[in-house]
């Protein structure tokens, strides 16, 4: 069976600093994609950044990196200089080779604090 | 950027009655799905759809629902009856190569409100 774990239901985060959400998974197929998505209130899911579970090197994009430790399965998000924008739930998804379908986490709030 | 369109974006409907949701995929993608987030929860598979037919679908996914790809550019969600639990965001989302992580790509949502 397919498992997303995000143990962090809502963060804080002064602006301008540097923030973590864990995210960690479970899943016996060897060839498994991880994402992260943003949703602000408005609803809509925004992709954020993208790991392959072959992938040798940390996903990055823009202030967005992902820490992946694949001996430990989690997939953690990083962002980097906190924007009040980025102030939004924020969930962590894995999609496996043999289901074509997404399994999501519980989603972790992040706020933004001036 | 190529996107996926859902209408309405806000939906209300009276218990009992018949509700279609709209998704318009990305012109070049094969595989449609839609998912529901109901308010608070997290995102669940509902339905994948290839070639006009089901590909897969979850336990949420029963008699109440059905997809349909009208014409070529259409996929819609239908739920029969719909219950006060159906309400939810629901989400569509289309794919151009199951074996590929890249262009899964998500719409911006209906929200569903049964009264």
């Amino acid at each position: 069976a397919q498992k997303i774990t995000q143990t962090q239901p809502g963060m804080f985060v002064q602006e301008k600093e540097a923030v973590t959400l864990d995210c960690t998974y479970d899943t016996s197929d060897q060839s498994y994609g991880l994402f992260w998505y943003k949703q602000p209130s408005s609803g809509e899911m925004i992709f954020l950044i993208y790991q392959g579970s072959y992938d040798e090197q940390n996903a990055t994009e823009g202030r967005y990196s992902l820490n992946f430790q694949k001996a430990r399965k989690s997939a953690n998000l990083v962002i980097s200089a906190s924007q009040l924008g980025d102030s939004a739930m924020y969930f962590c998804a894995m999609r496996v080779r043999i289901r074509d379908q997404f399994y999501f986490g519980t989603g972790t709030s992040l706020t933004v604090i001036p | 950027e190529p996107e996926v369109t859902q209408t309405p974006s806000h939906q209300v409907t009276q218990m009992g009655q018949e509700v279609i949701l709209r998704c318009v995929p990305i012109s070049n993608h094969l595989y449609f799905y839609w998912y529901r987030q109901i308010l608070g929860q997290k995102v669940e598979f509902l339905v994948s759809f290839y070639n006009n037919e089901i590909s897969e679908k979850s336990e949420i996914f029963d008699d109440q629902f059905s997809v349909e790809r009208p014409d070529g550019s259409n996929f819609t969600l239908k739920i029969r009856s719909t219950k006060l639990e159906d309400s939810a965001m629901y989400f569509c989302a289309s794919n151009q190569d199951p074996n590929t992580n890249y262009g899964y790509t998500f719409g911006s949502g209906t929200r569903l409100t049964v009264v």
